[in-house]
């Protein structure tokens, strides 16, 4: 079975800081991605970043990077220059080659003050 | 292009009552799902379809009913609402398994009272 843990509820940032949401993950397949999504409080659900388990570098995609730990089986997400749009729920997401199926962990709510 | 739409947007039961909630994708996906997101608990999978004519149960199945008849669409069921499934429903669709991001629909938010 595959385990999401986001351990951090609620988070602040200022504007343009950057900021660290915590995702650590359990699995014991050697195949797996990590998914990161984004949840405004319009209610869809945005995909971000991927990073897979084989990747030997940290994924990025604009102000978005993963910070992937493998031996620690951490995911964290660094965002950087936040932005007042940033303000929504962050989910970590994890699938491995075994299951297929992703699992998601319980959220972090980010709000970004100006 | 679409993507993933699910009908209807939201809906209003009372106990006992039936109801299907539809999801359909126009990106020719094996992989869909449907997922209730409640608050504090992330999203929990109910069920899930690898393909055509196949689905499986996910980790909060009780009360609930799929059917992937084509590879498009995936209907979920309820067959007699509870007040615990109260909840924001939402269906995703997948081209493959664990390394494809989830294309997710707007959400369902279906209360019963």
């Amino acid at each position: 079975a595959q385990k999401i843990t986001q351990t951090q509820p609620g988070m602040f940032v200022q504007e343009k800081e950057a900021v660290t949401l915590d995702c650590t993950y359990d699995t014991s397949d050697q195949s797996y991605g990590l998914f990161w999504y984004k949840q405004p409080s319009s209610g869809e659900m945005i995909f971000l970043i991927y990073q897979g388990s084989y990747d030997e570098q940290n994924a990025t995609e604009g102000r978005y990077s993963l910070n992937f730990q493998k031996a620690r089986k951490s995911a964290n997400l660094v965002i950087s220059a936040s932005q007042l749009g940033d303000s929504a729920m962050y989910f970590c997401a994890t699938a491995s080659g075994g299951s297929y199926i992703p699992t998601f962990g319980r959220g972090t709510s980010l709000i970004v003050h100006p | 292009n679409a993507g993933v739409t699910q009908t209807p947007k939201f809906r209003v039961l009372k106990t006992g009552q039936s109801m299907t909630l539809l999801c359909a994708q126009d990106m020719n996906h094996e992989y869909m799902y449907w997922y209730r997101q409640d608050p504090g608990m992330g999203l929990r999978l109910i069920h899930y379809s690898v393909g055509e004519g196949t689905t499986a149960k996910g980790e909060v199945p009780d009360g609930y009913n799929v059917s992937r008849l084509k590879k498009q669409n995936f209907l979920l069921g309820l067959e007699s609402a509870a007040p615990s499934q109260t909840s924001v429903y939402f269906c995703a669709s997948s081209r493959t398994g664990f390394n494809s991001p989830l294309h997710f629909g707007n959400g369902t938010r279906l209360t019963v009272t």
